[in-house]
C-alpha cells in the first residue's frame, strides 16, 4: 500500500498565477480533505471530497477550489496566488474518522 | 465554534525520560474524537494515538499514552522513555461529525530530546 502520495513536493509560484496541486488516497479510502498549514501554525481545513463532491468547507476564499475523480484522487487548485498562500499543503485520506496524511506539497508564492 | 489549544510552543526532555504535552479543546458535542499527531522535519503527519469521547479508559499505543480528562476537556500526551526519534512538532487535534466532520487542530508543540 502506497499511501497517500502528493505532488509536485515543492511549487515555486508567481503572485496572480493558478497552481493544481495534487493527491492520491491510501487505498480504500474514499474521502480526501486538504488542509493548509502556515509556517509555524496547525493546519487549517480548507474542504473535503466524498464521491466526486465537496461535502463540507473551511473559511477559506472561491480562489480555492478543489475536484475529486472516480478513483478518489483530488486535486486543489488555487487562483489569483498571493503572497499568503505559501504554505505546506496537506492532504489526508479518511477512513471511519482516521486521517491519514501525505508529505504535502510546499507552495511558495513570490 | 470548536477550538484546541496546546498552551506549550516548545518542550525539551532528556533522552529516556518522561514528558507530558498539554491540550485542552472546547466544543459542545458529546461525541468526538481526540487525536495526537506527530510532525517531523520530513513534514508527513503521523498519527500517535486516539481516543473516542465515549471511552472512559485512556488510550496507550507503546511508549505513548494519554490522560483524557472530558469533563475538564483536556487530553495531554504522555511520552515515556524518551528517544531521540521523538524530536519533532506534536499537534493535538479534535474531530467531530462523525465520518464527515474534519479535524481541528492545535498550534503545537515542538518537542526537543535532549542525548
Amino acid at each position: 500500500d502506497a499511501g497517500v502520495t502528493q505532488s509536485p513536493t515543492h511549487l515555486i509560484k508567481t503572485r496572480g498565477q493558478q497552481v493544481t496541486l495534487r493527491c492520491s488516497p491510501k487505498s480504500g479510502h474514499d474521502t480526501v480533505s486538504w488542509y493548509q498549514q502556515a509556517l509555524g501554525q496547525g493546519p487549517q481545513f480548507i474542504f473535503q471530497y466524498y464521491e466526486e463532491e465537496e461535502r463540507q468547507r473551511g473559511n477559506f476564499p472561491d480562489r480555492f477550489s478543489g475536484h475529486q475523480f472516480p478513483n478518489y484522487s483530488s486535486e486543489l487548485n488555487v487562483n489569483a496566488l498571493l503572497l499568503g498562500d505559501s504554505a505546506l499543503y496537506l492532504c489526508a485520506s479518511e477512513l471511519y474518522g482516521e486521517a491519514f496524511f501525505g508529505q504535502g506539497t510546499r507552495l511558495t508564492v513570490v | 465554534a470548536q477550538t484546541v489549544t496546546q498552551s506549550q510552543p516548545e518542550m525539551s526532555v532528556q533522552e529516556a525520560e518522561t514528558v507530558t504535552l498539554s491540550c485542552t479543546y472546547d466544543t459542545s458535542e458529546s461525541d468526538y474524537y481526540l487525536f495526537w499527531y506527530k510532525q517531523p522535519p520530513s513534514r508527513q503527519m503521523i498519527l500517535v494515538i486516539r481516543q473516542e469521547a465515549y471511552k472512559q479508559q485512556n488510550a496507550t499505543e507503546n511508549r505513548f499514552s494519554v490522560n483524557f480528562q472530558k469533563a475538564a476537556k483536556s487530553f495531554s500526551l504522555k511520552i515515556s522513555d524518551s528517544q531521540l526519534g521523538d524530536a519533532a512538532m506534536y499537534f493535538c487535534a479534535y474531530h467531530y461529525g462523525g465520518s464527515q466532520g474534519n479535524l481541528i487542530f492545535g498550534k503545537g508543540t515542538k518537542l526537543s530530546v535532549k542525548p
